[in-house]
């Protein structure tokens, strides 16, 4: 039973254009999300993060988008970069306060066409 | 600084055989986190260890799966007679465990193939 689904396994988007990742997730108890990018042969690396109090977090290219009434994220960069082409992984921190683990989504291949 | 570091990063072993993965986490981070990730999957949580506190071990898939972390440093994860099942990246994660620190940070994992 997957808590947290990421239902494009890949995306291809041309460079300059806007790229945009979903996720959805089951539990109502998940507090703050996470989005991980990585590398072919490298760990993930942290992205970008937003509390469950918030609707929007951005951080330069990157705005992450949260509506809790439909248990949907979106992860936004623009413009989009070749060096972009990775797997983003979108992670949820929960369920319950206090919780200390991550459950993961598959993650969506991102390839940015140059 | 140096980041998380893991070995070996690709272990090749006979079903049936047992396997040692080791992780050493960022400098004072206090928090480690061992995950897996098979083909086509997300990370799947296995164990966490939180400075001298007991490990959470409820992601461990079986008894042949094992972990230890010595001095609050490093992670050794044990797999003992190795399944083809286990083939996949093994992850591990530290972060400082401080309240409301919630990035992870990974290594680069350990690819296993069980042949």
């Amino acid at each position: 039973d997957q808590q947290v689904k990421q239902n494009s396994p890949s995306l291809s988007v041309q460079e300059g254009r806007i790229s945009i990742l979903n996720c959805d997730y089951t539990n109502s108890m998940f507090d703050y999300f996470l989005w991980y990018k990585k590398y072919p042969a490298e760990g993930p690396t942290f992205l970008i993060s937003i509390s469950s109090i918030k609707d929007k977090n951005e951080d330069g290219r990157f705005t992450v988008f949260l509506n809790k009434s439909a248990k949907h994220l979106s992860l936004h960069i623009v413009p989009s970069q070749p060096g972009d082409s990775a797997v983003y992984f979108c992670a949820a921190l929960g369920p319950g306060a206090g919780s200390y683990q991550l459950t993961f989504g598959k993650g969506t291949k991102l390839s940015v066409i140059p | 600084g140096a980041g998380v570091s893991q070995s070996p990063s690709n272990k090749v072993t006979e079903k049936g055989k047992d396997v040692e993965l080791r992780c050493d986490p960022i400098s004072g981070h206090t928090a480690l986190y061992w995950y897996r990730q098979s083909l086509g999957q997300g990370l799947e949580f296995l164990i966490y260890f939180q400075g001298n506190s007991a490990p959470d071990k409820s992601g461990l898939p079986s008894d042949r799966f094992s972990a230890e972390r010595t001095g609050g440093s490093v992670s050794t994860l044990t797999i003992q007679r190795t399944q083809q099942e286990d083939s996949a990246v093994y992850l591990c994660a530290s972060t400082t465990g401080g309240v409301q620190v919630y990035e992870q940070y990974f290594g680069p994992g350990t690819r296993l193939t069980v042949t």
